[in-house]
């Protein structure tokens, strides 16, 4: 059973352009978040899809949208790239028929912005 | 959302118990507590969570205080690959609300 799985590993992006990375969540899971980690710190919530919308969303500027299909994988795209969103970018899958107390997360996708 | 309180860092040697703890004075009553580890270069994996009483699991226990200000999650017995951050986590258990709101977390260095 292949876990959360996430595309690419690293990426180097220029400044003002734009990125997409992508998710494939565990098997049988429905539900996909996407979290920021800068260097030294702790993940930080971007938004959460489930049913293909929205549902949740932390406090990241409109540059940040993503999107889910209906065989549960997503992506989450960054408009207009700055510096300060070099970050690794984390996924997280979880199932809502289940308990919702553990999530799994992908290895993550390295953005640099030079 | 509610805030919690870790030490930056620690330090165990090997095989020994490790006692992570976590401050959480403003927790609330629907909150659980959730504990999540993040080895070098992954991303975090989930450890262990409660909401009143102390849980145990393979990989860890969890002691929760009577007034649930605080919690402190307890390797029994510490190897190399439990070097890691170790994250303390309110969440709500409310239906669709699976946002985590990871602080800064413990780096626990294990002396071999």
């Amino acid at each position: 059973d292949a876990g959360v799985t996430q595309s690419p590993t690293h990426l180097i992006k220029t400044r003002g352009q734009q990125v997409t990375l992508r998710c494939s969540p565990k098997s049988g899971h429905d539900t996909v978040s996407w979290y920021q980690q800068a260097l030294g710190q702790g993940p930080q919530f971007i938004f959460q899809y489930y049913e293909e919308e929205e549902r949740q969303r932390g406090n990241f500027p409109d540059r940040f949208s993503g999107h889910q299909f209906p065989n549960y994988s997503s992506e989450l795209n960054v408009n207009a790239l700055l510096l300060g969103d070099s970050a690794l970018y984390l996924c997280a899958t979880s199932w809502t028929g289940g308990n919702l107390y553990e999530q799994y997360f992908g290895p993550g996708t390295r953005l640099t912005v030079t | 959302d509610a805030k919690t309180t870790q030490p930056n860092s620690m330090e165990s040697n090997e095989e020994e118990p490790v006692h992570l703890p976590c401050n959480h004075s403003t927790i609330s009553g629907t909150d659980y507590i959730h504990w999540y580890r993040q080895l070098p270069s992954q991303g975090p994996e989930y450890v262990i969570h409660g909401l009143t009483s102390n849980v145990n699991n393979r990989m860890a226990s969890l002691a929760i205080a009577e007034d649930r200000k605080s919690s402190t999650l307890i390797l029994h017995r510490a190897t190399l690959r439990d070097a890691a951050v170790y994250y303390c986590i309110l969440r709500d258990e409310d239906f669709g609300n699976e946002k985590l709101t990871f602080g800064t977390g413990t780096r626990l260095t294990i002396i071999p």
